[in-house]
């Protein structure tokens, strides 16, 4: 199976800085999706970001962007000017075409934002 | 609101008991994905259906079983309780073959005393 690590268990970062959130995987397979989840206190998984491995063209939304390097199948996500509301717990996701439609997660990083 | 919906919010029984937890899943989705979290700790995906059939299984104890229903909810049975099952249960769903995105609910809190 998949798997994906997280390296960062705990991460902080001044309010209005940027961050670098870290996530690889391992994989044989060529073409596959990754994504970075967001979970508030509230608890609710949050849909940040993808990236389909096909292109090349890094992901962005608004504040987040992504580093996919597919070569060294690393796929970190950054955060600019971070704002309180960032605070929570990231977790980077792979899914797989071949495993039946199957999602692997990784261990999270917990972000804190220092006002 | 995700459009996934799962009940109950919070649940607190005892050991040795028996909880059904139940997901409808978004408007259109046929894929139903049931995941653990327990405190602190990543998700651990347990299993996931498909328009009523079972496509994989995680690491789900016998003690815990799931179907998918002709209208596409679907419960996750949890028997014989242990004070370890006490965590945070989580429905997602998505379209099913092709589909790049999970939708998550908001997660059923089971509390074991």
């Amino acid at each position: 199976a998949q798997t994906v690590t997280q390296s960062q268990p705990e991460m902080s970062v001044q309010e209005a800085e940027t961050v670098t959130l870290s996530c690889t995987y391992d994989t044989s397979e060529s073409d596959y999706y990754l994504f970075w989840y967001k979970q508030p206190p509230s608890r609710q998984m949050i849909l940040v970001i993808r990236q389909e491995a096909y292109k090349q063209q890094n992901a962005t939304e608004n504040r987040f962007s992504v580093n996919f390097q597919k070569a060294a199948k690393s796929f970190s996500l950054k955060i600019s000017d971070s704002q309180l509301g960032d605070a929570a717990m990231y977790f980077c996701a792979y899914r797989s075409p071949n495993t039946g439609n199957q999602f692997y997660f990784g261990t999270g990083t917990s972000l804190t934002v220092i006002p | 609101d995700s459009g996934v919906t799962q009940t109950p919010k919070h649940l607190i029984t005892a050991t040795g008991q028996r909880v059904t937890l139940r997901c409808s899943p978004r408007s259109g989705d046929l894929s139903v994905y049931w995941y653990q979290q327990s405190l602190d700790q990543g998700l651990q995906f347990l299993i996931q259906y498909y328009n009523g059939e079972e496509r994989a299984k995680g690491n789900i104890l016998e003690r815990f079983s799931a179907q998918q229903f002709p209208d596409l909810h679907s419960e996750l049975n949890l028997s014989s309780l242990e004070l370890g099952d006490s965590a945070l249960y989580f429905c997602a769903s998505n379209i099913g073959s092709g589909a790049n995105v999970l939708t998550f609910g908001a997660g059923s809190r089971l509390t074991v005393l």
